[in-house]
């Protein structure tokens, strides 16, 4: 099984700052790597895959890059509607996810 | 828009048989491209894949469940199931049903139904 690792597990931050997520991999998957969010009461929601591509209709503050085992999500201006858990979910060799890490707006 | 809905009795005793069926609307559940799974979050744990299958029956699973988990497709109705079999407290869980992009990532999901375990 491959292990994605998250950090951090929790962060706050401010509307307007800028946030990074890390993700790693225990073995490379090249860019086999997506990212969701998941908000209170909502499916969760595809934002970036194949490690660096943007889905149809997320906002542009939202990118990703990384590839090999070291991966990351960045949200560039922090918005109030950001508030939620960011996954990040390896497909090199079936699914699997990493722990999740909850987005607080301080 | 595609929409998923999971639907299925929020309550299943141990050892018995949890069955969930998720309804596919505003879009195919027939495509070559993409297959239909489901997913998993036990409380405090990582999302965790269950299975995933085509419309055409070509199914894939969680190596760590395959011998407890069926999915199946019902085309005609524009759903998919799955079955998880002999079930205990550590099944409790929100169960997502999911179209993904062949076996890579996932595009859309339901927003998740809570199934719990107990007697």
């Amino acid at each position: 099984d491959i292990q994605m690792t998250q950090s951090p597990s929790t962060l706050s931050a401010s509307v307007g700052d800028r946030v990074t997520i890390t993700c790693r991999a225990s073995q490379s998957i090249s860019d086999w790597l997506a990212w969701y969010q998941l908000r209170p009461g909502k499916a969760p929601k595809l934002l970036i895959y194949k490690a660096s591509t943007l889905e149809d209709g997320v906002p542009s503050r939202f990118s990703g890059s990384g590839s090999g085992t070291e991966f990351t999500l960045t949200i560039s201006s922090l918005q109030p509607d950001d508030l939620a858990t960011y996954f990040c979910q390896q497909y090199n060799s079936f699914l699997t996810f990493g722990q999740g890490t909850r987005l607080e707006i301080k | 828009q595609l929409q998923l809905q999971e639907s299925g009795p929020g309550l299943v005793k141990p050892s018995e048989t949890l069955s969930l069926t998720c309804s596919v609307s505003g879009g195919p559940i027939i495509t070559s491209s993409h297959c239909w799974g489901w997913i998993r979050q036990a409380p405090g744990k990582e999302l965790e894949w269950l299975g995933s299958m085509y419309f055409s029956g070509s199914t894939y699973y969680n190596p760590s469940l395959k011998s407890r988990v069926t999915t199946s497709v019902d085309t005609s109705n524009s759903q998919f199931s799955l079955r998880l079999t002999s079930v205990t407290a550590a099944d409790t869980a929100v169960y997502y049903c999911v179209r993904g992009r062949n076996l890579q990532y996932l595009d859309s999901w339901g927003r998740g139904i809570l199934v719990t375990v107990s007697s």
